[in-house]
């Protein structure tokens, strides 16, 4: 059965802060790994990955993937209030998504 | 439209009732996915079409739930003698194809009481 684990399930910091998100999988015929932010019900798309070792970045937020150790991690340098959310890291393959249980970040001013 | 649409954005209905959740996905986009959230727990895979077809509904957790895409756009979601445990998110997610990202709806909650 695929399988995604993230950690921590929750993290308070205060704005300016920077924040590691870690995402380990185990799934057959993996195809990509997608980040996605949620603050109300609307999951919304991050990054995707596919290949090991490239960084995929916007703004902030930043994230790369490791096949060999099936993980992942998301980053977000200097943190605000309005990156608190839960964010969701999922495994493709191909036909659905494996969702971890998020991470719950919380920034406060 | 410019996004997935999804309607009713809340539910309520009594156990034992008959629900349809209607998903809108972003046009052109051929490859559809229901998925179920519970408070505190990431989505939950329910179906995935290709088309008009269903390529994967390995994950409808019994035959009360039923799921249509007629003409290979809109969707609708049926769950039939709702129960009290049905109560949850349901998300809808459209892509291009299914190696691309998939973008999800505001989802609808449903609440069975």
């Amino acid at each position: 059965e695929d399988k995604v684990v993230q950690s921590p399930l929750s993290l308070v910091v205060h704005e300016g802060d920077t924040v590691t998100l870690n995402c380990s999988y185990e799934v057959t015929n993996f195809r990509s790994l997608l980040w996605y932010k949620q603050e109300k019900k609307a999951p919304t798309f991050l990054f995707m990955l596919t290949s090991s070792g490239i960084e995929k970045k916007s703004g902030r937020l930043s994230s790369i993937l490791d096949k060999k150790e099936l993980f992942s991690i998301l980053n977000i340098t200097a943190t605000q209030t309005g990156d608190s959310a839960i964010y969701l890291c999922a495994s493709s393959s191909g036909s659905r998504l494996t969702f971890g249980e998020g991470t719950q970040l919380t920034v406060n001013p | 439209g410019a996004g997935v649409s999804q309607t009713p954005s809340n539910k309520v209905t009594e156990k034992g009732k008959y629900v349809e959740l209607r998903c809108d996905p972003i046009s052109g986009h051929t490859a559809l996915y229901w998925y179920r959230q519970s408070l505190g727990q990431g989505p939950e895979f329910l179906i995935y079409f290709q088309g008009t077809g269903a390529a994967d509904d390995s994950g409808l957790p019994n035959d009360r739930f039923f799921a249509v895409r007629p003409e290979g756009s809109v969707s609708t979601l049926k769950i039939q003698r709702t129960e009290r445990g049905d109560s949850a998110v349901y998300l809808c997610a459209s892509s291009s194809d299914r190696n691309t990202e998939a973008f999800f709806g505001q989802g609808t909650r449903l609440t069975v009481v």
